[in-house]
């Protein structure tokens, strides 16, 4: 079935350091990807989305780019910031329902 | 706009005591809808999903069920809470049609402390 694959965490960065979590698919098909953040306490907020290959999402001055070839969707941040600390979780759309299919979630802590 | 309102936001339950979680949606109809469990330091279980009024799959049975008496509304439910039902409970929805594109939309979540 479909499934996908985050690297583990957590992520402890310092401020104004680059940030790269790896997220890896498996699908029949032709999926949509999603991140999405959630913050201390609080729900999930999508952070960005691609529907097809080769598209790349951004926001709030993160990317990723729907890489067919490698089955991948990496997230990245130039300059990350204390604030960017939260837990980040990549999804795709799969099955007969379009239904969201979760990675695990990685934590990112980002240091003064 | 659509907003997605669940409550309450913090929940501290006795062990064997019943249990009524509720979420609403406005501003769309016929919204697909979502029960999640996020225990601490894990991630995300789907508890339970809606298309429609009185439909309700199960992901994983427990001793947990969900209702949908209304169009925008999503109620999660439990006769005898268990230490283990302790954990963040999110709701969502996503667009009836059969997109793959939109994503969900999530509330606030609540925090269950069973004890």
């Amino acid at each position: 079935g479909d499934s996908v694959t985050q690297m583990e965490g957590p992520v402890t960065l310092s401020e104004e350091a680059f940030l790269t979590i790896n997220c890896t698919y498996t699908a029949t098909g032709y999926p949509s990807l999603f991140w999405y953040v959630q913050y201390p306490g609080e729900g999930l907020q999508l952070l960005l989305k691609a529907t097809k290959a080769d598209d790349k999402g951004s926001n709030k001055g993160f990317e990723a780019t729907y890489r067919k070839e490698t089955t991948s969707f990496h997230l990245e941040k130039g300059s990350v910031q204390v604030s960017d600390s939260a837990v980040y979780f990549c999804a795709l759309s799969g099955g007969s329902q379009g239904n969201l299919i979760f990675g695990k979630g990685t934590k990112l802590s980002v240091k003064p | 706009s659509q907003t997605i309102h669940q409550w309450p936001a913090t929940l501290v339950q006795p062990v064997g005591s019943p249990l009524s979680l509720e979420c609403t949606v406005e501003g769309t109809s016929n919204p697909n809808l979502y029960w999640y469990r996020q225990a601490a330091g894990r991630g995300l279980q789907l508890l339970f999903y809606s298309v429609g009024i009185g439909q309700i799959s199960s992901e994983v049975p427990q001793n947990l069920s969900a209702s949908r008496p209304q169009d925008r509304q999503f109620i999660l439910s439990s006769k005898k809470l268990l230490l283990s039902d302790s954990g963040f409970y999110l709701c969502a929805w996503s667009p009836g049609q059969a997109t793959t594109n939109y994503g969900y939309t999530f509330g606030s979540g609540t925090r269950l402390t069973v004890v």
